[in-house]
This record gives C-alpha cells, structure tokens and sequence, in this order.
C-alpha cells in the first residue's frame, strides 16, 4: 500500500495563477484533511472530508476550494495565488474522526512569487 | 476558544537527560489527546494517543484534567529523539495541532 501520497512534491506559482494539490489514500479511509504548515505555527487546518461528496471548513480556509468526487482523493485548489499562501501543505487520512490516527501524506512546498 | 498551547518552541538536552515537552489545552468538554511527532525529512506520525494508555519509544503522556495538560516525557533522551513534535487535542472530527515543540537531542 503506498499509503497517502501527494502530488506535486514542489511548486513554484506567480500570484494570481491557479493551481489544483491532489491527494490521495488507498486505504479506504473516510474521513480527509488538508493542513497548511508554517514556521512558528504549526499545523493549520484548511479544509477537510468526513467522506466522499462531503467538504468542511477548517481553521484557515479562505482562499481554498476543496472536492471530494472519490472517496480515495480529496483535492485542493487555489483559485488565485498569493504569496501569503507560500507554506507546506500537508494532506491527512483516516478511518474515522474519532480517536483514530490520522496518516499524513510526504507534503507539497509551495512557492508563491 | 479551544485552544492548545505548547509552550516551548524549542528545547535542547544531551543524551541521557530526561525530557518534558509541555502542553496545555483549553477545551470544553474532555477531549481525547495525542502527540505527534515529525522526524527530518520524515512524515508527521502518530507518537501516542491517551486513549491507549501506551509507552511508544520510551515516551509517555499523563493527562492531567485539573491542570488541563497533557505533557510528554521520556526519562533518558536519545539522539534519535531529535525532531518536532505537536500536541493535538481530539474536536469533532478533527485534531487542533499546537505550533510544536523542536526537541534536540546532543551527544
């Protein structure tokens, strides 16, 4: 099993272009989350699924769009970059939402200019 | 507000000192608790979880319900112990992630 994995590793925008994170799990987990990681801040949450066709907003979701059309991937969109949104970001899985861990995926570091 | 607070953002020690990381919640309710941890150039993973009552890699974590805390220690660090590690208290399907304490560990 590969576990979660995301797609790109790296990313280097301009403000203002557009751009689409994918994430993905094979182990048919129902609950996804997106999480933004910043030096001093720790992890932020941004959006996140508690299954597919389902989306909810987390911590700090302005500026991001999310879609749950598969239950095995949860995306994430940037309508309009801004370098303020120059962070990791880090995608997360889980059977339930409960008391169950949660599996991160390797992370994406995005670059806004 | 819920909110986690983990006061240290970095602490260093040489092998062999005990550890404590601190972490001190404000939630409504008893919220479940669990520490991750985040070695270099590694993913974030489960360290341990209160539920389970468990010791991973010599680490424990006692919560403390009047104090609201939820503390990680380790009675003799390791080197391999260095990395960056989050407390996250459980609410309604999703963890609250403090902003992590760096734990170095020196020869």
């Amino acid at each position: 099993n590969a576990g979660v994995t995301q797609t790109p590793k790296f990313r280097v925008l301009k403000t203002g272009q557009s751009m689409t994170l994918l994430c993905a799990q094979d182990m048919n987990h129902e609950y996804m989350y997106w999480y933004r990681q910043d030096p001093g801040m720790g992890l932020r949450l941004i959006h996140y699924s508690v299954g597919e066709g389902t989306t909810a907003k987390g911590e700090v979701p302005d500026g991001y769009n999310v879609s749950r059309l598969k239950k095995q991937n949860f995306l994430l969109g940037l309508e309009s970059a801004a370098p303020s949104q120059t962070s990791v970001y880090f995608c997360a899985s889980s059977y339930d939402g409960d008391f169950y861990e949660q599996y991160f995926g390797p992370g994406t570091r995005l670059t806004v200019t | 507000a819920q909110r986690v607070t983990q006061p240290e953002k970095l602490l260093s020690v040489f092998k062999g000192a005990p550890v404590e990381l601190k972490c001190n919640y404000s939630y409504s309710g008893s919220p479940e608790l669990f520490w991750y941890v985040q070695y270099s150039r590694q993913r974030l993973q489960l360290l341990l979880r209160h539920i389970s009552r468990e010791s991973i890699k010599g680490f424990t974590a006692d919560l403390n319900k009047g104090e609201t805390s939820f503390h990680l220690k380790k009675p003799f660090a390791q080197e391999e112990d260095s990395a960056m590690y989050y407390c996250a208290p459980h609410n309604t399907d999703k963890l609250i992630f403090g902003t992590g304490t760096r734990l170095q560990v020196f020869p």
